[in-house]
């Protein structure tokens, strides 16, 4: 069975601060894509990211970095000088890559503040 | 700029009227998703289609809630009757998938349902 744990259910930091916001997967599967969203206080949720099991390479996207480390099942993600507008729920995702599957399994969301 | 729809996007019922929300998925997109979110179970998967086909309906209540596609621009999810525990967000969301590939799914910006 699938699982995504986000340890971190709620998070507060400065801004102007880094955060790192964890992502621990459990898959049976050697082949799967990993996901992160973006749910902002308007509550629709908007893609961030997605990773292929096949490519370990770390990724910068502006502020934003993701760490995909096999070894430890973890897809963690940081913020890099944090900023108001970053506060959201953010949700890392697994989906296999079995036959016909499609679905993705969400962890619980973590609620990123960052204060003034 | 291609966005998936959802209405109504706000919807307060009485216990036992019959709920219907309704989806337009991104043009070409062949995999639509029904999703609802509360604050105790997270992200739960309903339903699912692929080119209109239901694949999987496992996460649904399935003696008052049922899922349709009646055409490749629309998806309906219905709940008859309703019940004040059915209150939730419910997302829709749709992407391009193959059975050698997937991509990301693309969220509309939900409904959110009172059952009083």
């Amino acid at each position: 069975a699938q699982k995504v744990t986000q340890a971190q259910t709620e998070i507060s930091v400065v801004e102007k601060e880094d955060v790192t916001l964890d992502c621990v997967y459990e898959t049976r599967d050697t082949t799967y894509y990993l996901f992160w969203y973006k749910q902002p206080p308007s509550g629709e949720l908007v893609f961030l990211i997605r990773r292929n099991s096949f490519d370990e390479q770390n990724e910068i996207s502006g502020r934003y970095s993701w760490n995909f480390q096999k070894s430890t099942s973890s897809f963690n993600f940081t913020i890099t000088a944090s900023q108001v507008v970053d506060s959201a729920v953010y949700f890392c995702a697994l989906r296999d890559s079995g036959a016909g599957s499609y679905q993705l399994t969400f962890g619980k969301g973590t609620k990123l503040s960052v204060i003034p | 700029d291609a966005r998936v729809t959802q209405t109504p996007r706000d919807k307060v019922t009485e216990m036992g009227q019959e709920v219907t929300m309704r989806c337009q998925p991104i043009l070409g997109h062949n995999t639509v998703f029904w999703y609802r979110q509360t604050m105790m179970q997270g992200l739960e998967l309903l339903a699912y289609f692929r080119n209109r086909a239901p694949l999987d309906d496992s996460g649904m209540p399935k003696d008052r809630f049922s899922a349709e596609m009646p055409d490749a621009t629309l998806a309906t999810l219905k709940i008859q009757p309703s019940e004040p525990r059915d209150s939730a967000v419910y997302f829709c969301a749709s992407g391009l998938g193959t059975s050698s590939s997937y991509n990301e799914q693309f969220f509309g910006p939900g409904t959110r349902l009172t059952v009083l």
